[in-house]
């Protein structure tokens, strides 16, 4: 059974910092790894879609990494501000039977202060 | 429309009620999934429908769930018979086609007194 852990729970930080979180999964046979955030109250936000042929991906300010065979991602946010003040979720998009399912983490709590 | 929608957006129930929670999916996408999202359990993958194959079901917590989707389109969760311990925020998502980047709703946040 797939489990992905996210590192860590919660993290503070002063406005303009980089930062990392970090999402780590058992089973490395996925399909695709997706990275969302979620503000208080709120559905989630798709961030980036990392393919399992892929090592990594951008969208402005954040850059997520893939190591399949470690079982590791990374998201990396540059120049920090308070509106990054969510939670964010990595997911894991598993192949064969389980296709079609993500599995989550259960998330990182970022506050970015001003 | 622009994305997924979820009606209602938030529903409170009495124990021992059913309930309908509904979802539109963003247009001309054929995967469609429910999840479920509480306090102690995290996001839990509930059941997916693609196309007209036969839906995954194997999240569903109890036969008390079940989920239907009709034309290809619009789904409905039904929760028969509803417990304290169903009181969970559900969340509805849409993708173009299955392991594609997936779209969630707002949710719907059901609370069984």
């Amino acid at each position: 059974k797939q489990e992905v852990t996210q590192i860590p729970a919660a993290l503070s930080v002063p406005e303009g910092e980089n930062l990392v979180l970090n999402c780590s999964f058992t089973d490395s046979a996925i399909y695709n790894l997706q990275w969302f955030r979620q503000d208080p109250g709120k559905g989630l936000t798709s961030l980036l879609l990392i393919q399992s042929s892929q090592r990594e991906q951008t969208s402005g300010r954040l850059n997520a990494s893939l190591d399949k065979s470690s079982g590791r991602s990374t998201l990396y946010i540059a120049a920090s501000q308070p509106g990054d003040s969510a939670t964010y979720l990595c997911a894991v998009h598993a192949g064969g039977t389980s296709y079609g399912k993500l599995t989550f983490g259960q998330g990182t709590i970022l506050t970015v202060h001003p | 429309g622009a994305g997924v929608s979820q009606s209602p957006s938030n529903k409170v129930t009495e124990k021992g009620k059913d309930v309908e929670l509904r979802c539109d999916p963003i247009s001309g996408h054929t995967a469609l999934y429910w999840y479920r999202q509480s306090l102690g359990q995290g996001l839990e993958f509930l059941i997916y429908f693609q196309g007209n194959s036969a839906p995954d079901k194997s999240g569903l917590p109890s036969d008390r769930f079940s989920a239907e989707r009709t034309g290809g389109s619009v789904s409905t969760l039904t929760i028969q018979r509803t417990q304290q311990e169903d009181s969970a925020v559900y969340l509805c998502a849409s993708s173009l086609s299955p392991g594609e980047e997936q779209f969630f709703g707002p949710g719907t946040r059901l609370t069984v007194l």
